[in-house]
């Protein structure tokens, strides 16, 4: 069973567009990510969310909606597609979050090319 | 957060110990210093962390330097699928992980 399952794993779509990333995680953890990896492979993090409150939000657009219907799901929605949004969205937990010895888990990314 | 400096890149041979540093002069006393890689095409995985004593887990060891200043993650036989970048990360009760540009490994056959 995958930790942290994201889907899709590609998404190919045209600028203007409104789309959805959505994420699971089954390790009873209290905290979820979204990361964002841009053509220059650089990990930023984008959102976080404890126990479906959100917690951080690194000043990203408000085009980016994240949605946390439960502590084991965090979803990515994303309106009005722009080219800059093209890159590798990664999904992660954590068990708690702010506990500074803490693994984060991380899931295989989704790739996301706007047209 | 505290910034961390690695090489850029760094190669090896299959089956030779890779020692990957890390500079972190800024760290402090409550900064727990995390390792972290990412396989192409994959997410980050977690290697390692520690925050004054070296650590040893059946992936890696992490030295971690006496004023704690730098550290490296030690590799003991590499192998083509330990080919990554690894990524030297401090945090402090922060609900985040902050990446930098870290260190992409090769490794030969």
């Amino acid at each position: 069973d995958t930790a942290v399952s994201q889907t899709p794993k590609y998404l190919v779509t045209q600028m203007g567009n409104d789309k959805s990333i959505k994420c699971e995680q089954n390790l009873g953890h209290d905290t979820m990510y979204w990361y964002k990896q841009d053509s220059k492979k650089f990990l930023k993090i984008m959102f976080s969310y404890n126990n479906k409150e959100l917690i951080i939000n690194e000043t990203v657009p408000n085009r980016f909606s994240p949605k946390s219907p439960d502590k084991a799901h965090l979803n990515l929605h994303i309106n009005s597609l722009e080219l800059g949004d093209s890159a590798v969205y990664f999904c992660a937990s954590s068990l708690r979050g702010r506990q500074s010895n803490e693994k984060l888990f991380f899931g295989s990314g989704t790739q996301l090319s706007v047209l | 957060d505290a910034k961390t400096t690695q090489p850029n890149s760094m190669e090896s041979n299959e089956e030779e110990p890779v020692h990957l540093p890390c500079n972190h002069s800024t760290i402090s006393g409550t900064d727990y210093i995390h390792w972290y890689r990412q396989l192409p095409s994959q997410g980050p995985e977690y290697v390692i962390h520690g925050l004054t004593s070296n650590v040893n887990n059946r992936m890696a060891s992490l030295a971690i330097a006496e004023d704690r200043k730098s550290s490296t993650l030690i590799l003991h036989r590499a192998t083509l699928r330990d080919a990554a970048v690894y990524y030297c990360i401090l945090r402090y009760n922060t609900d985040k992980l902050i990446f930098g540009t870290g260190t992409r490994l090769q490794v030969f056959p």
